[in-house]
């Protein structure tokens, strides 16, 4: 298994460009979401899902739009890019809550350095 | 919302000591508390993961505590090694969805 996986690994933007992170998993994870990470902030939640067709806002969704069209599938998308949006941005997958703790376990992928200016 | 802090916000200790860092966390309803280790480039990797039911957790060198009544949690590394150098992320969450993170901890093991 591959596991999570990110691209791009680096980004540059302008402010206004758009663009999609992609992430996926070959997990057969129902739950997957996105974070980002800035310095001394930790992670910070930006949407999630809980299966395909089904997501929600996170701490910090402001900017930023998801879809899930498939299980294996779950990209960001940033519409119009600010320089706030400068980030590491982390995509995670689970098999989901339960009573089984090994169900709560988050895969972290490798992560996207995002850069706007 | 759930509200996690974390302390120390950087740790150093002599290799073969024990290391401890503490997570307060603010919702009773939260009941899955895990434990992220981070290298450098690197996306976070569960080192250990506690639910509200257990009060004690252990897995070779690390330890996790939890203390619901005080609503806190705590990870102890016991015989340090240098590769134990990273940043740990305590977590908060309902069943594992949305996690609500610490700030971090920089543990650095000198030799």
């Amino acid at each position: 298994n591959a596991g999570v996986t990110q691209t791009p690994k680096f980004q540059v933007l302008k402010t206004g460009q758009s663009m999609t992170l992609q992430c996926a998993q070959d997990m057969n994870h129902e739950y997957m979401s996105w974070y980002r990470q800035d310095p001394g902030m930790g992670l910070r939640l930006i949407h999630y899902s809980v299966g395909a067709g089904i997501t929600d806002q996170g701490e910090v969704p402001n900017g930023y739009n998801v879809s899930r069209s498939t299980t294996e599938d779950f990209p960001l998308r940033l519409l119009s890019a600010a320089p706030s949006q400068t980030s590491v941005y982390f995509c995670a997958s689970s098999y989901g809550s339960g009573e089984l703790v090994d169900h709560n376990e988050q895969f972290f992928g490798p992560g996207t350095r995002l850069t706007v200016l | 919302g759930e509200n996690v802090e974390q302390h120390p916000s950087t740790l150093s200790v002599q290799e073969g000591d024990s290391a401890v860092i503490k997570c307060t966390y603010s919702d009773s309803a939260s009941n899955y508390f895990p434990w992220y280790k981070q290298e450098l480039g690197k996306g976070p990797q569960l080192i250990i993961d506690i639910r509200s039911n257990v009060g004690e957790k252990k897995d070779q060198r690390i330890a996790v505590t939890l203390n619901k009544t005080a609503k806190h949690f705590s990870l102890h590394i016991t015989e340090t090694q240098p590769e134990d150098s990273a940043v740990y992320f305590c977590a908060a969450s309902l069943w594992g969805y949305a996690l609500n993170f610490g700030k971090g901890t920089s543990l650095l093991v000198t030799p």
